[in-house]
């Protein structure tokens, strides 16, 4: 079955650095378009980033535009997400998310259970 | 950015009525449009996508409708486990995908 397991959330100050990780199995993760979207503490939902299955073609959200760096080792099944210069409005649940096979369709139709990204002084 | 506004915020209903969401958008996403419901400490999960088709294990009575600018989320027949905020998405325009607010459905 399709298995999403987010790592690397934490708490992190002001301008700090983390990079979060995804590891994907139960499909053939090299096929697949993915995203990341965040959802801070009681609030809805926002797309973060995505990137294309070999990785050429990748898009972010203004709002982490030059901050954050999307990724994926296709090798290990793995995506991540690096977020740099964070701020206190970057505080999320952040979700590694499928979106489609060969293409990206927009909707994710399976997500991982989320990893908490905490940053306050 | 096309701005996507759910009604109403919170949906009383009692178990085995129908519940009714509603999601509006800016400007038309044809029938991009998807719906994922979101349990307490839980992901998202995805239910309806291209505004009307049901994603792999959702069940019947879960239904969407609409295009261009309107659109509706039906669940027929309330069961205790649909209890749970919803969200509609557009993905017509996108990147960015921009999501609603949500609609928390409570037992009434």
């Amino acid at each position: 079955q399709v298995q999403l397991v987010e790592s690397g959330g934490g708490l992190v100050k002001p301008g700090g650095s983390l990079r979060l990780s995804c590891a994907a199995s139960g499909f053939t993760f090299s096929d697949y378009y993915m995203s990341w979207i965040r959802q801070a503490p009681g609030k809805g939902l926002e797309w973060v980033s995505y990137i294309s299955s070999s990785g050429s073609t990748i898009y972010y959200a203004d709002s982490v535009k030059g901050r954050f760096t999307i990724s994926r080792d296709n090798a290990k099944n793995s995506l991540y997400l690096q977020m740099n210069s964070l701020r206190a409005e970057d505080t999320a649940v952040y979700y590694c998310a499928r979106d489609s096979k060969g293409y990206s369709s927009g909707f994710c139709d399976y997500w991982g259970q989320g990893t908490l990204v905490t940053v306050s002084s | 950015e096309i701005v996507m506004t759910q009604s109403p915020a919170t949906l009383s209903v009692s178990p085995g009525e129908r519940a009714t969401l509603s999601c509006r958008a800016s400007q038309s996403v044809s029938s991009n449009l998807a719906w994922y419901q979101q349990k307490p400490g839980q992901a998202p999960r995805l239910l309806i996508y291209g505004a009307s088709t049901r994603a792999t294990g959702i069940p019947a009575r879960f239904s969407g409708s609409g295009s261009g600018t309107e659109f509706t989320l039906t669940i027929s027949s309330l069961q205790s486990e649909d209890f749970a905020v919803y969200y509609c998405q557009q993905y017509n325009n996108w990147p960015p995908a921009t999501f609603g607010q949500g609609t928390k459905l409570e037992i009434k």
